[in-house]
């Protein structure tokens, strides 16, 4: 069985560094591109960006861009997003989602269960 | 960037009837590189529809997507009780990969 299966609730103070995983099981790791996608609360998507497992190559929304780093480590099928500093903004519901890197059309066909971050003093 | 415009922000419609939710571009995205979402309260994002009109393994086929360059659409031909969610449109062809703001289908 598919999943991807993110770490825990983390509850932050503004300033402090944090880093979140996505564990991927039951298929190739290295197949798949993995994204990160916030949700702020009652809100929309906003895709952030994504990471090649293979050779770590990484594609960033430009709002994201230099304000989070993803990062991957393929022996153990784990993706990673974190933050040197955090905001009260970064408080918000963050997904990772998987992408077929062969063939045509792409899409995020499965997600994992997301991860809440509270930031507050 | 591609900015995609989904239309009504909210629809309140009765279980048997049918929904029709739209998702416009602001450039013309491949019918390969959109994509349906189906969102429940507390719950991740499901694929729905990809390529503009294939149902994800699983999704009944009471759901249908069409649409090409510029304008897609969604369809629920009849509303089930369990259909009552937010769905959004995501284009994959440009980054950054773009989501709609989403309808919400709720029920009337």
């Amino acid at each position: 069985e598919v999943q991807l299966v993110q770490s825990g609730a983390e509850v932050k103070k503004p300033g402090e560094s944090l880093r979140i995983s996505c564990k991927g099981s039951g298929y190739s790791f290295t197949n798949y591109w993995i994204s990160w996608v916030r949700q702020m609360p009652g809100k929309g998507l906003e895709w952030m960006g994504r990471i090649d497992p293979i050779d770590s190559y990484i594609n960033y929304s430009p709002s994201f861009q230099g304000h989070v780093t993803i990062s991957a480590d393929n022996s153990i099928s784990t993706a990673y997003l974190q933050w040197s500093s955090l905001k009260a903004s970064d408080t918000v519901m963050y997904y990772c989602a998987r992408t077929p890197k062969s063939g045509i059309p792409r899409y995020f066909d499965y997600w994992g269960q997301g991860t809440l971050v509270t930031v507050s003093s | 960037e591609i900015v995609l415009t989904q239309s009504p922000g909210t629809l309140s419609l009765s279980p048997g009837e049918r929904a029709t939710l739209s998702c416009r571009a602001s450039q013309s995205v491949s019918s390969s590189y959109l994509t349906w979402y189906q969102q429940k309260p507390g719950q991740a994002p499901r694929l729905l529809i990809y390529g503009a009109s294939s149902r994800a393994t699983g999704i009944p086929d009471r759901f249908s997507g069409s649409g090409s360059g510029t304008d897609f659409t969604l369809t629920i031909s009849r509303l089930e009780p369990e259909d009552f969610a937010v769905y959004y449109c995501q284009q994959y062809g440009s980054s950054p990969f773009t989501f709609g703001p989403g309808t919400k289908v709720d029920i009337k």
